[in-house]
């Protein structure tokens, strides 16, 4: 067992450019989401998902999107990479039941120059 | 929305000596409240949750919170600290209605000294 398990690891982009961070569980979780963290600040959760085909936003959604189309999948996409979204960025799954254990990957550490 | 304080950023103590990381949340509605650590360059792990009943908690490590309704607190406490638990502790909170959704405290970093 995995658990939950993200890539790349670390990642330098320049402004403006793309990327994908990916995020895979193999907990058959139905529920995931993206968090980052910035230095002082504790997590703020960007995006979620209930299942496959099911996302919503979080507290802080601007300038990420994500999609959902397997159960083990939920990547996050950054769209014209800002200084702001410099952080590390969090993957997490959980069965969605009330009181249920969030599980966390390792993280991606992301730096926009 | 819910939000979560921890009052202090750092903690600095002495191996073997007693420690408590204090954390209080806003909320009008039953919670649930969690505890994780994270050392250097990880994610998160569970430490203990309360869900309802015994207001004491018992998690992993020797780690224990106690769950105060009417001061809204839910402090994490260990007698005696270790070298090995160096690292940063995250309160977070979810509630009954919303229980996908966990807010998070900004963190205590704990410094166990030789």
């Amino acid at each position: 067992n995995a658990g939950v398990t993200q890539t790349p690891k670390f990642r330098i982009l320049k402004i403006g450019q793309s990327m994908t961070l990916q995020c895979a569980q193999d907990m058959n979780h139905n529920y995931m989401y993206w968090y980052r963290q910035d230095p002082g600040m504790g997590l703020k959760l960007i995006y979620y998902s209930v299942g496959a085909g099911i996302t919503d936003k979080g507290e802080v959604p601007n300038g990420y999107n994500v999609s959902r189309s397997t159960t083990e999948d939920f990547p996050l996409r950054l769209e014209l990479a800002a200084p702001s979204q410099t952080s590390v960025y969090f993957c997490a799954s959980s069965y969605g039941r009330p009181g249920e254990t969030q599980y966390f990957g390792p993280g991606t550490r992301l730096l926009v120059l | 929305a819910q939000s979560v304080t921890q009052l202090d950023s750092q903690v600095p103590v002495f191996e073997e000596a007693p420690v408590e990381l204090r954390c209080n949340y806003s909320s009008s509605v039953s919670v649930y409240l969690f505890w994780y650590v994270q050392y250097p360059n990880q994610g998160l792990q569970l430490l203990l949750k309360y869900l309802s009943g015994s207001t004491l908690v018992k998690g992993i490590n020797g780690f224990e919170a106690e769950f105060n309704k009417s001061q809204t607190s839910f402090h994490l406490r260990k007698p005696s600290v270790h070298i090995s638990d160096t690292a940063e502790y995250f309160c977070a909170v979810s509630d009954r209605y919303n229980f996908n959704k966990f807010y998070f405290g900004s963190g205590t970093k704990l410094n166990v000294k030789p």
